[in-house]
């Protein structure tokens, strides 16, 4: 099976900064995708990554390593419209566009 | 308008009901996708579609079945639904290639009595 795994809940204040991890042991690997999804709401696509490092957008970044199966979603600034599910989902290539979602992490942010 | 539609939105039905979800799309996508989402468990993928021809079984497809009408449409069916399928149901679809992003229809939420 695959195992995509993130923590279940995290909690931060209102202006700081959190970081959330992923890590996926997979068999084969085309790109990770982060989505934000409010509770009984659809997901919504927030950033992807196929190549090592660092990528930016705005007020989040989202980071790569793909020799040790790893991401994370960095929020900065955080406002308490960004309490969300954050859902880490792996492309396994074998048939692009195929997603293995994790069980998403449950970001509270207080103020 | 919203690009990716769902019907109905909500729904309550009975053990041994059929039931149908619909999902239409007008972005232009041939890819699109039935999910299903329960606390604790995250996203999982029932059935996917590449193009109108193409049909593929996900992760859980044991008592759903599909019919992909149209580039633009993309039912789910439940011939006899029972109560562990109560869930959020999503649809989503993409346009193929490198970065497949999908974007996800509203929700439906199925509960089986």
């Amino acid at each position: 099976g695959q195992n995509i795994d993130q923590p279940t809940e995290m909690t931060a204040t209102e202006g700081a900064i959190v970081q959330i991890n992923c890590t996926y042991q997979t068999s084969g690997f085309n790109g990770l995708f982060w989505y934000q999804q409010h509770a009984g709401e659809a997901p919504t696509f927030l950033s992807y990554n196929v190549l090592d490092g660092l990528e930016e957008k705005g007020r989040f970044s989202s980071f790569l390593s793909r020799s040790k199966g790893y991401s994370y979603l960095l929020l900065k600034e955080l406002q308490m419209k960004d309490s969300a599910s954050y859902l880490c989902a792996v492309d396994r290539g074998s048939t692009l566009g195929r997603l293995y979602f994790g069980r998403g992490t449950q970001l509270t942010v207080w103020p | 308008d919203a690009d990716v539609t769902q019907t109905p939105r909500n729904r309550i039905t009975k053990t041994g009901k059929r039931i149908m979800l619909e999902c239409s799309q007008t972005k232009g996508h041939d890819r699109m996708y039935w999910y299903r989402q329960d606390p604790g468990l995250g996203l999982r993928l029932i059935y996917y579609s590449f193009d109108v021809k193409d049909i593929n079984k996900g992760e859980i497809s044991d008592g759903y079945s599909v019919s992909r009408q149209a580039q633009a449409k993309f039912s789910l069916s439940l011939e006899s639904a029972i109560p562990n399928q109560t869930a959020l149901y999503f649809c989503a679809t993409s346009k193929g290639g490198g970065s497949d992003t999908q974007y996800f229809g509203p929700g439906t939420r199925l509960t089986v009595l």
